[in-house]
């Protein structure tokens, strides 16, 4: 069975920081880029940050750029999420989730996020 | 920063015809893709490459193109369909990937 499971979240002091994790298993996680999706209380879904398969190409939302850094660890069939400078706004559920697209050459073909995670909360608050 | 515009609610009976658009400029040149999501639980992908099925969906479930709007159709509406749906997709510069605000279907 093709699982993932977030983990690291908790309450936070503002401008503290936190390490999310995102074990997978039942599929070969080294074939397949990841996200990190966040979603704050009431609101919708905000892509967060990718990483293609290898972790050569990491890609970023702006608000989370120079803040966040994404990272995996395939030996460990792992995604990491590194959350330093955390601010209230960052209260959110966070989601990993697996991406059937892939890069030939030059040109990326896309396929969207097929698997989700079920969330690891964070709260940013005093 | 490129976004994709979702309306807010769509509202359908039982048995009709939801229409759930997502309108973006990168469209004609990237995919979309659409999701489901039920109060407190994960997404899960309905639509991908704006038209493909996931093989455990639904065949009521379907997507089309046309230019710089894409659509989410839900045929024979079912009660279990009431829920929050999202387009994704991505810029012009293949960088940064976008949701829309979301589409609360409600089924009445």
């Amino acid at each position: 069975e093709v699982q993932l499971v977030a983990s690291g979240g908790g309450l936070v002091q503002p401008g503290g920081s936190l390490r999310l994790s995102c074990a997978v298993s039942g599929f070969t996680f080294s074939s397949y880029w990841m996200h990190w999706v966040r979603q704050a209380p009431g609101k919708g879904l905000v892509w967060v940050s990718r990483i293609n398969s290898d972790g050569s190409r990491l890609s970023y939302a702006d608000s989370m750029k120079g803040r966040f850094t994404i990272s995996r660890d395939n030996a460990k069939n792992t995604l990491y999420l590194q959350m330093n400078s955390l601010r209230a706004e960052d209260t959110a559920v966070y989601y990993c989730a697996r991406d059937a697209s892939f890069r030939v050459g030059v040109i990326d073909y896309y396929y969207g996020m097929d698997v989700w995670g079920q969330g690891t909360t964070v709260t940013v608050s005093s | 920063s490129y976004e994709l515009t979702q309306p807010p609610s769509v509202s359908v009976s039982p048995g009709q015809t939801a229409r759930i658009t997502c309108s973006g400029d990168a469209l004609p040149k990237h995919y979309s893709h659409w999701y489901q999501q039920k109060p407190g639980q994960a997404p899960v992908l309905v639509i991908y490459r704006d038209s493909e099925r996931p093989s455990r969906i639904p065949e009521r479930f379907s997507g089309s193109n046309s230019g710089t709007t894409v659509t989410l159709t839900i045929s024979g509406v079912q009660a279990e369909d009431e829920a929050d749906y999202y387009c994704h997709s991505t810029d012009n510069t293949d960088t940064y990937v976008v949701f829309g605000g979301g589409t609360k279907l409600t089924v009445l």
